[in-house]
């Protein structure tokens, strides 16, 4: 079956730079989540869209941003990363309540 | 704001003990979700509790929720190596992922 597609799967990146984290839900799903996890830490959720609208936010830095393209997949745009950005991504998609996570993206800040 | 805490944070069982993790919410929870993390893996979710005092099984895991719906419980007996991660609760309509609890399993 079909599963939530994330790229790249590892991202270094140094300070002050930007990087784009790509998910690609599975197809008919109609909610795309985004997560931070830092180490030994609980997924933290950032911002979700239904339907291509973003539809609640967390505690997304302001800058980031996140937004669904007309295809459903889903960008996360990471803007003047800090060290402590440094974590794992998490993209999740669902048909309904139960949510279906991606691989993640372990992005490392230097 | 919302917290979900869940003790223990760590648990080390010997293969074939029983472990139990609790869920405790600080407001009253439409429902709550249960999700296994292995070790370098993504969320997988579990389950999904609605009513009060519901208990559901999934083969040697039961889940219950609470009357009140402020707290739940998740209760592995007799564990395998297999069962090791770490298991989250999740208040879906807030959300809001549980601080976890690590399993780990000697065989």
């Amino acid at each position: 079956a079909a599963g939530v597609i994330q790229s790249p799967r590892h991202l270094i990146k140094e300070k002050r730079e930007t990087a784009t984290l790509k998910c690609y839900p599975i197809p008919r799903h109609d909610t795309v989540y985004w997560y931070q996890q830092g180490p030994g830490q609980d997924p933290q959720f950032l911002i979700s869209f239904y339907e291509k609208m973003q539809s609640d936010k967390g505690s997304i830095p302001d800058r980031f941003s996140a937004q669904q393209f007309s295809d459903y997949h889903s960008e996360l745009n990471m803007s003047s990363l800090e060290l402590g950005d440094s974590a794992l991504y998490f993209c999740a998609s669902s048909p309904g309540y139960e949510q279906y996570f991606g691989p993640g993206t372990r992005l490392t800040v230097t | 704001g919302q917290q979900v805490m869940q003790i223990p944070q760590y648990q080390h069982v010997q293969e074939g003990e029983d472990f139990t993790t609790y869920c405790n919410s600080s407001t009253t929870l439409s429902n709550i979700q249960w999700y296994k993390q292995r070790p370098g893996g993504h969320p997988v979710f579990l389950i999904q509790l609605v009513k009060s005092g519901e208990v559901k099984k999934q083969k040697r895991l039961t889940f219950q929720f609470g009357e009140a719906k402020k707290n739940s419980s998740l209760h592995i007996t007799a564990t395998q190596t297999t069962d090791v991660g770490t298991y989250f609760c999740a208040a879906r309509d807030k959300l809001i992922f549980g601080t976890g609890t690590r399993l780990q399993v000697f065989p």
